[in-house]
């Protein structure tokens, strides 16, 4: 049963925390992405890799990192100098940076 | 910078209407342009695929056109039903900075029985 899955769906974090979103794909796919979602809003790239032990910052890549240390994961850290957190995020994959996305069922963040 | 505008931001019809969603962008040295479903809290479902070099795609109730030159594309649904409702998103996949998908803000569709 191949796919995208994001672990936990809901995530409360206090302020000043560090907190850790998975993300696993068995689908093969080379290139990963992290996405935020705000209310009513489109989705802004946080980072990508286009292959494992790389990867790069996308629009809004500030108080947020990254690794990828395996082809089939991508986790993503919200650091504490990230001002605003409370958002939905979104992991997703392609074989290649131009071919067709795939998505996750997102994990939803609350700073509490 | 790319942007990407949709347009209307939230729709509300009878079951059974012929619809099309609007999506425009800025630039039009794409690679590529996606269009997404987004059910509440739910991740994006791919739903049609356009290549730069293509006019059209259509999967089942659903026709997606692209004219590069003038910046569009439109999402047109045929006989909505209710299972219809949720939010639609266009993404564009730059020429350029690795192919990234730029999204517009969505419409969101109701589908009234």
């Amino acid at each position: 049963d191949g796919g995208i899955t994001q672990s936990p769906k809901y995530l409360f974090r206090k302020e000043g925390q560090n907190v850790t979103l998975s993300c696993e794909q068995n689908l093969n796919h080379d290139a990963m992405y992290w996405y935020r979602q705000d209310p009513g809003q489109g989705l802004r790239l946080i980072y990508y890799s286009q292959i494992v032990n790389d990867f790069q910052k996308g629009d809004i890549a500030e108080g947020y990192s990254v690794s990828r240390e395996k082809k089939e994961s991508f986790p993503l850290t919200v650091t504490s100098a990230q001002k605003n957190p409370t958002a939905f995020y979104l992991c997703a994959s392609s074989i290649g940076t131009g071919t067709e996305a795939f998505f996750g069922q997102g994990t939803r963040l609350t700073v509490v | 910078k790319q942007e990407v505008t949709q347009i209307p931001a939230a729709l509300s019809v009878p079951e059974g209407e012929n619809l099309v969603l609007n999506c425009s962008f800025t630039d039009s040295a794409i690679y590529n342009l996606q269009w997404f479903r987004q059910d509440p809290g739910k991740g994006l479902t791919s739903l049609l695929l356009i290549q730069s070099s293509q006019r059209e795609q259509t999967s089942g109730r659903l026709n997606a056109s692209l004219d590069k030159s003038s910046g569009r594309s439109t999402l047109y649904i045929a006989a909505s039903q209710p299972g219809d409702s949720a939010t639609y998103l266009c993404a564009v996949r730059r020429s350029n900075a690795g192919n990234m998908l730029t999204f517009g803000g969505g419409t969101r569709l109701m589908v009234k029985p």
